[in-house]
């Protein structure tokens, strides 16, 4: 059980922003939110990761609701190559981690 | 590149073969697991190690033998396995196996196992 809820699938026009909606309700206070995303046929890859303040980096932007129950990841202007499976994941008390089946993001040209 | 390589890419084996995975990191990391992909399927732990030691065993079958020689190499020695076996199987590293900051798991491109 993953305890993260992802949509499946979303649709992003190229060039726009991509929204990433990740509910994690049950989230304690002191577990990290990680997202991955993985590209057809490779390893997934490391994107961003934050606790309560909303952190930004050179791929993407996160933003964490105050009540921490739920996050977005921001793709600002998605292209062809952010095609991808996008998992939204928490770090577990007891150091386990689960991926979930994530959402299958679809950029349109 | 990540960093994380294996070997090989793809591998094609009967039921009675005995084959390993090899997975390799070039990021001086202390931390290394094992990852099972099926179909359809979410990505599944299966083995941590830290510091050369295994620290997780996620339930799984003992026809699946992992080794981790040293930090920075590890394997996945198959027997015996069944056509439900096929999967991609993944590698990855990090810094620590304790998670937190700067803990990001570097994964590797993989090794796409069929079960013949």
């Amino acid at each position: 059980d993953a305890k993260t809820t992802q949509p499946p699938s979303m649709d992003c026009a190229e060039g726009r922003a991509a929204n990433l909606p990740c509910n994690h309700s049950t989230i304690s206070g002191n577990e990290y939110v990680y997202w991955y995303r993985q590209i057809h046929s490779q390893g997934p890859q490391y994107i961003i990761h934050g606790l309560k303040n909303n952190e930004t980096n050179e791929m993407a932007s996160l933003i964490i609701t105050e009540d921490r129950k739920s996050s977005t990841l921001i793709l600002p202007h998605a292209t062809l190559r952010d095609t991808a499976v996008y998992y939204c994941i928490r770090e577990y008390r007891d150091d386990k981690i689960i991926f979930g089946k994530g959402t299958r993001l679809h950029i349109l040209p | 590149e990540t960093g994380v390589t294996q070997t090989p890419r793809h591998l094609v084996m009967g039921m009675t073969n005995k084959k390993s995975l090899k997975c390799e990191q070039h990021l001086g990391h202390n931390a290394m697991y094992w990852y099972k992909q099926s179909a359809k399927k979410p990505l599944e732990l299966m083995f941590v190690y830290s510091l050369e030691e295994r620290v997780e065993n996620n339930s799984v079958p003992s026809r699946f033998s992992p080794e981790c020689p040293n930090s920075s190499h590890l394997f996945l020695h198959l027997h015996t396995l069944q056509p439900e076996d096929s999967a991609l199987y993944l590698c990855a590293s990090s810094q620590t196996w304790t998670w937190g900051l700067y803990n990001e798991q570097f994964f590797g491109p993989g090794t796409r196992l069929t079960v013949l």
